[in-house]
């Protein structure tokens, strides 16, 4: 079955504790993207990737991190994270990136930073 | 600076009863407009492309359309399995991101 997988589904943690969050596409995706979505703000764009090795900043990305040496996965770091980081985060993926693609989300990971 | 607002923030229906979700957009230039459906703890689900002004799709009792500045999607005797949160989200030209509305909330009572 085609599809986003992200993990965990839930994680609370503490103030400056290191975390990363997975996310994993078995379509052959070249486009990814890591987005947060909070109430009556709607989904923000973090962090985008093109394809391997190239990633570009969104709309959000301070106090994140991505990388993407695979294909298929464009995990997301919060190296010291702090309570505004607070959200629902989703990956998603296309084809290419380009006009006519759709995106496939994830399920989502609810983050609580204490 | 790009944006998209969507309207309204709650929508109450009953079943049968058709109606319109706006979302309004300010782009430097449009590349694509997209409406995704979202259902609760889940991610969001295309439904929509869109690419010119006055291009129309259709997919069972739902309808997206474009002009310049906005676009619609009217629902057609709305049931029950329709409530969940509508997305409506751009690609400006120019680049690859994609700005998403915060979203209409629809519920559909029987």
């Amino acid at each position: 079955e085609a599809q986003v997988t992200q993990n965990p589904r839930y994680l609370i943690t503490v103030t400056g504790k290191k975390l990363t969050v997975t996310c994993s596409q078995n379509m052959n995706h070249e486009y990814m993207s890591w987005y947060r979505q909070d109430p009556g703000l709607g989904l923000r764009q973090i962090y985008y990737s093109m394809n391997v090795e190239v990633t570009d900043k969104g709309d959000v990305p301070e106090g994140y991190k991505v990388s993407r040496k695979e294909k298929r996965n464009f995990p997301l770091i919060l190296e010291s994270p702090s309570p505004n980081q607070t959200s629902l985060y989703f990956c998603a993926s296309s084809s290419t990136g380009a006009t006519n693609e759709k995106l496939f989300f994830g399920s989502g990971t609810q983050l609580s930073v204490l | 600076e790009d944006q998209v607002t969507q309207s309204p923030e709650a929508l109450r229906l009953q079943e049968g009863e058709s109606s319109s979700l706006n979302c309004s957009y300010t782009v430097s230039g449009l590349r694509g407009l997209f409406w995704y459906r979202q259902d609760p703890g889940k991610g969001p689900e295309f439904l929509f492309t869109l690419y010119s002004a006055g291009e129309e799709k259709e997919k069972e009792r739902l309808k997206a359309t474009l002009t310049k500045k906005e676009s619609f999607l009217h629902i057609t005797a709305p049931k029950p399995e329709d409530s969940a949160t509508y997305l409506c989200a751009v690609q400006p030209s120019g680049g690859f991101k994609t700005i998403f509305g915060a979203g209409t909330r629809l519920f559909v009572k029987a």
